[in-house]
Formats: structure tokens, sequence, C-alpha cells
């Protein structure tokens, strides 16, 4: 069973431009949540996604955003970027939400905004 | 606001030596899990180790094992028989029904 899949693996972009990230879940699982990891934040939780709708949310301003397709996929947005977007994106699936479920990571995005 | 806290930023261990890693957290839950995770150099988070709050009994997978306090709100990792293997970067979480949330990590160097 493939893993959990996230593209691109690197990417640069300068400020003020958009970026989309995308995550493809274990084939079978319905949720997934996004973290942001920085070497001084460490990892902070961003979103989660279940069956297409937002069920959870961190405290990011609304240039973060994110949505989940039909098929579990998931992509998440970040508009207008600023310098300390730069990060480790990390999505992770999970069968189902709840506190007790195990979350399968992928490698993550690592952004670089110049 | 949940908060997890893992003091030691660094910590060395001698190969097949035990190692302690610490954790503490604060939260007005009752109902709530506990992990571990770890992330090797190549970025992927791996899960290690899971305890349930209202578990008394410590959770063990093989070489590692947890010593959960719940009054104390303490739950440290120990890996016997040390690998090389276990070189990583090493979170404590702390899951509500809400999220997810991390502790600073702390960064395990095994010494051959």
């Amino acid at each position: 069973k493939a893993g959990v899949t996230q593209t691109p693996r690197y990417l640069i972009k300068t400020r003020g431009q958009q970026v989309t990230l995308s995550c493809s879940p274990i084939s079978g699982h319905r949720s997934v949540s996004w973290y942001q990891q920085t070497p001084g934040q460490g990892l902070q939780f961003l979103f989660e996604y279940f069956s297409e709708t937002q069920r959870n949310k961190g405290n990011f301003p609304g240039r973060f955003s994110g949505r989940q397709f039909s098929n579990s996929r998931s992509e998440m947005n970040v508009s207008t970027l600023e310098l300390g977007d730069s990060a480790l994106y990390l999505c992770a699936s999970s069968y189902l939400t709840g506190k007790d479920e195990k979350l399968f990571f992928g490698s993550g995005t690592q952004l670089s905004v110049l | 606001a949940q908060t997890v806290t893992q003091s030691q930023p660094e910590m060395s261990v001698q190969e097949a030596e035990t190692v302690t890693l610490s954790c503490t957290y604060d939260t007005s839950e009752s109902d709530y899990y506990l992990f571990w995770y770890k992330q090797p150099p190549s970025r992927q988070m791996i899960l290690v180790i899971r305890q349930e709050a209202y578990k008394q009994q410590n959770a063990t997978e093989n070489r590692f094992s947890v010593n959960f306090q719940k009054a104390a709100k303490s739950f440290s990792l120990k890996i016997s028989d040390s690998q090389l293997g276990d070189a990583a970067m090493y979170f404590c979480a702390y899951r509500s029904i809400n999220k997810l949330t991390f502790g600073k990590g702390i960064t395990l160097s095994v010494r051959p």
C-alpha cells in the first residue's frame, strides 16, 4: 500500500506570490491534516479535513487555506507569501478522524520564500 | 490551551544503552491521547508509541516504552538497547478531539 505522497518536495517562491501544495493520503484514508514545521516554532497544526469538510483549524491567518476533494486528496494554499512562511509543510492521513487515530505522515514539502 | 514541553533539546546515548526522553504537558481535559513520533533525516514522521490517558498501564512497543504519570502530566519515552537507527528527532504530542499539539522536539544521537 502506497504511503502518503506530498508534492512537490521542494518549492522556492518570492514574497507576495501564492503557492499550492498537494497531499495524497493512503488509499482508504478519509482524514487529512496539515502541519507547519519551523526551527523556531516547531510543529504547528494548520487544519484537518474529513470527507471534504474542514473539521478543525489551527491559529493561522486567513492566507492559509485548504480543501479536500472527493477522492480524499487535499491541497493547501498560501496566498501573499511572507518570508516567515518558509517552512516544512507536512500532511498526515488517517482512516477516520479522532484523538485515537494513528496518523501516517508524508515526507513534506520544503517551502522557501525569498 | 494545551501545551507540550520537551525541555531537553539534545541527548546522546551509547549504542546498546538505555535512554529516556522527557515530556510534560498541560491540559484541563481528561480524555486524550499521547504520542511519541520519530522524525529521521528523511523528514517523514513515524509513530513510535501511543498512550490513552484512561489506561494506567504504560504502553510498550518492542524496545520502546513509556512512563505515563497522569497526575504529574508527564510522559517520558524509554528506548532500550539503543541502535544507530534510533538517531533522529523525537516529538512528544498530545491529541484531543480538536487538534494535535507537538512539543519542540529533541534530537537524539547514538554513539557507536
